[in-house]
């Protein structure tokens, strides 16, 4: 079955410092990739994407993503987060047939001063 | 675009009533997808739509859960009778295709059922 999974489920780390948010996905075909991040309140809005191509992906506010194909991976990087960054962070792809993302269970990450 | 539209923001109700939310996907996107996030069971898609037919419906719950898209401008999910189990946020969503183009997701409607 196709999945994605998290492994943490909340991370909090102290403002200037790096992050990185784990995502792991199961799928015999190819896909694309995703991160979405909530603010408190709020609905989910794309902050990368891989289709094709380089296997590092940048997205808005800082962040990026590197795609791994041999470790089934697409690790969410930034190297100084801010506490604007708090927020939910989802890890979701597209796979094969289903017309539909797939998305992890979310990761909370939680910056401090 | 004002983005995918969700009615109402808030929603409180008692067991056993009607619940009917609603959304309005951004114009000239041919899939609408309707989300529910709990703490528990995180986001989970219920239903999703290619051209207003429905695709799949295998994330819904249960029987008292329909949804329905009359045009390709409208879309609601309602809920009869509610239980305070359904309590949750739902996400409506929609895309110009699916694979490599991205969802757009509404602010979400916060149903609480007392």
């Amino acid at each position: 079955a196709q999945s994605v999974t998290q492994l943490d489920s909340q991370v909090p780390v102290f403002e200037e410092a790096p992050v990185e948010l784990r995502c792991n996905y199961s799928s015999s075909v190819s896909v694309y990739l995703f991160w979405y991040v909530q603010y408190p309140n709020q609905g989910l809005q794309l902050l990368l994407k891989y289709l094709s191509g380089s296997t590092l992906v940048k997205g808005i506010n800082g962040f990026e993503a590197e795609f791994n194909k041999s470790q089934t991976s697409f690790h969410l990087r930034k190297p100084s987060v801010h506490i604007s960054d708090t927020a939910e962070y989802f890890c979701a792809f597209y796979g094969g047939s289903q017309g539909n993302l797939i998305f992890g269970k979310g990761t909370k990450l939680s910056v401090k001063p | 675009d004002a983005g995918v539209i969700q009615s109402p923001r808030h929603e409180v109700t008692e067991m056993g009533q009607e619940v009917t939310l609603r959304c309005k996907p951004i114009s000239g996107h041919d899939y609408l997808f309707w989300y529910r996030q709990t703490m528990m069971r995180g986001l989970e898609l219920l239903i999703y739509f290619n051209n207003n037919v429905p695709i799949d419906d295998s994330g819904m719950p249960e029987d008292r859960f329909s949804a329905k898209m009359p045009n390709a401008s409208f879309s609601n999910l309602k809920i009869q009778p509610s239980e305070p189990r359904d309590s949750a946020v739902y996400f409506c969503a929609s895309s110009h295709s699916t694979g490599d183009t991205e969802a757009f997701f509404g602010q979400g409607t916060r149903l609480t059922v007392v």
